[in-house]
């Protein structure tokens, strides 16, 4: 059973500072890996769609790495502001249209 | 605006009775799926469809059926709910090919009594 793993689970961090997270996956089948931001009573909306290992993604104060031969991908948050409150989800891409996500890293910012 | 609709966003039903909630793309998008998201698991598929008439299960199919008649339409069909089918439900489009964007509706609160 394919499993991606997120961590932490969540977390604190004060206005200002900088954080990031981990998203674990199978090294094996990868297409892609997706980031997605959560904000609670709406939709998902999608950071990053990355494919390539080594890959480095870039929007604004958030940035997210990728290493396939390992299964992992980190995302960045630089200078967290109180909006970047949110769940960050990644999602294992193995181009076969189904998509494993994982739990999510719930982020608090605290002004 | 491109946008993924889910109808409706809040229910609250009765064991056995049949239930629709729709969802509609307007994105000209090849791919469809449906999701529920459950406290302390990920997003887990039900069933994706990579086309009209084209369609496939996902990782927890049962109890739910979909159909794909029309390119911007997917609805999830529940015939006969069951208080473990209590659930937040997402639909999601993207073009038909793996690794582009998957953009989401805004969700489906369903509670079944």
């Amino acid at each position: 059973i394919l499993n991606v793993e997120q961590s932490p689970q969540s977390l604190h961090v004060q206005e200002g500072d900088s954080t990031n997270f981990t998203c674990s996956f199978p090294s094996s089948n990868f297409y892609a890996l997706h980031w997605y931001r959560w904000e609670t009573a709406k939709s998902p909306e999608a950071l990053f769609v990355m494919t390539l290992n080594g890959d480095e993604k870039k929007k604004g104060r958030i940035s997210a790495t990728l290493n396939t031969k390992e299964g992992y991908s980190y995302l960045y948050i630089k200078g967290s502001q109180p909006e970047d409150s949110a769940t960050y989800l990644c999602a294992f891409d193995s181009g076969t249209y189904k998509y494993i996500f994982g739990t999510g890293t719930r982020l608090k910012v605290l002004a | 605006e491109a946008q993924v609709t889910q109808n409706p966003r809040y229910l609250i039903t009765v064991t056995g009775k049949k239930l629709t909630v729709t969802c509609s793309q307007n994105m000209n998008h090849e791919y469809m799926s449906w999701y529920r998201q459950d406290p302390g698991l990920g997003l887990r598929q039900i069933y994706y469809s990579m086309n009209v008439e084209v369609t496939d299960k996902g990782d927890v199919p049962e109890g739910y059926k979909v159909s794909r008649k029309e390119k911007r339409n997917f609805p999830l069909i529940l015939e006969s709910p069951s208080p473990n089918q209590t659930s937040l439900y997402f639909c999601a489009s993207s073009p038909g090919v793996s690794g582009n964007t998957i953009y989401f509706g805004e969700g489906s609160w369903l509670t079944v009594v």
